[in-house]
């Protein structure tokens, strides 16, 4: 298996565009789930899907960040508009379930700069 | 709030050395632990797991504690090679259906 995929790999756009990130998720995975990390805040949990169904966004930033999961082997993460704080490494992960015990992997990231 | 500090934040170490980085936790009702490496440019991947009933954890050259009373854990790595360099992260999770709440993390350069 390819692992977690994501894409771009780096991005760099301009303040009030719209940016829309990629993930892949590793097959017959159930749980999906997407980190920010900066220097100032570590890691973050942003969001995590079960199942193709969002269970927990309390992690959103603001309203600017969307997620989507319409099928189980894709997900967006959509910043619209984007702003400089918003620079940051995207990570994806996946999980056979979505239990305590269960292992995530990682994708390589989204180092994304606004600026 | 569940805080989550590393210490120290870098370490450089000749290679052969026992070396031992800590995580600390400000509330010490969680659920388990789990430490985590980071290569540059690549995401994370699981080492160890300690549920909170657990005092350590073994996988080769690695050995996690967790002392859940004082709020801290350890990560021993023995013996250190190069190919150890990386960024070791811990995170704990509150409760059975809580997210992870990560450290900052340690920086690890084991040079030859």
């Amino acid at each position: 298996d390819a692992g977690v995929i994501q894409s771009p790999r780096h991005e760099v756009t301009e303040m009030g565009q719209e940016v829309t990130l990629r993930c892949k998720p590793i097959s017959g995975h159930n749980s999906l789930f997407w980190y920010r990390q900066t220097m100032m805040r570590g890691l973050e949990l942003l969001i995590y899907f079960n199942n193709n169904v969002p269970i927990d966004d309390s992690g959103m930033p603001e309203d600017r960040f969307s997620a989507k999961m319409p099928n189980a082997s894709f997900s967006t993460l959509k910043i619209q508009p984007s702003e400089p704080r918003d620079s940051a490494v995207y990570f994806c992960a996946s999980s056979f379930r979505v239990t305590p015990t269960d292992t995530q992997y990682f994708g390589p990231g989204t180092r994304l700069t606004v600026l | 709030k569940q805080e989550v500090t590393q210490i120290p934040a870098a370490l450089s170490v000749p290679e052969g050395e026992n070396l031992v980085l800590n995580c600390s936790f400000t509330d010490s009702a969680i659920y388990n632990l789990q430490w985590f490496r980071q290569d540059p440019g690549k995401g994370l991947t699981s080492l160890l797991l300690i549920q909170s009933s657990q005092r350590e954890q073994t996988s080769g050259r690695l050995n996690a504690s967790l002392d859940k009373s004082s709020g801290r854990s350890t990560l021993y790595i023995a013996a250190s090679q190069p190919g150890d360099s990386a960024t070791y992260l811990c995170a704990v999770r509150p409760h059975l259906v809580g997210k992870l709440i990560f450290g900052t993390g340690t920086r690890l350069q084991v040079f030859p």
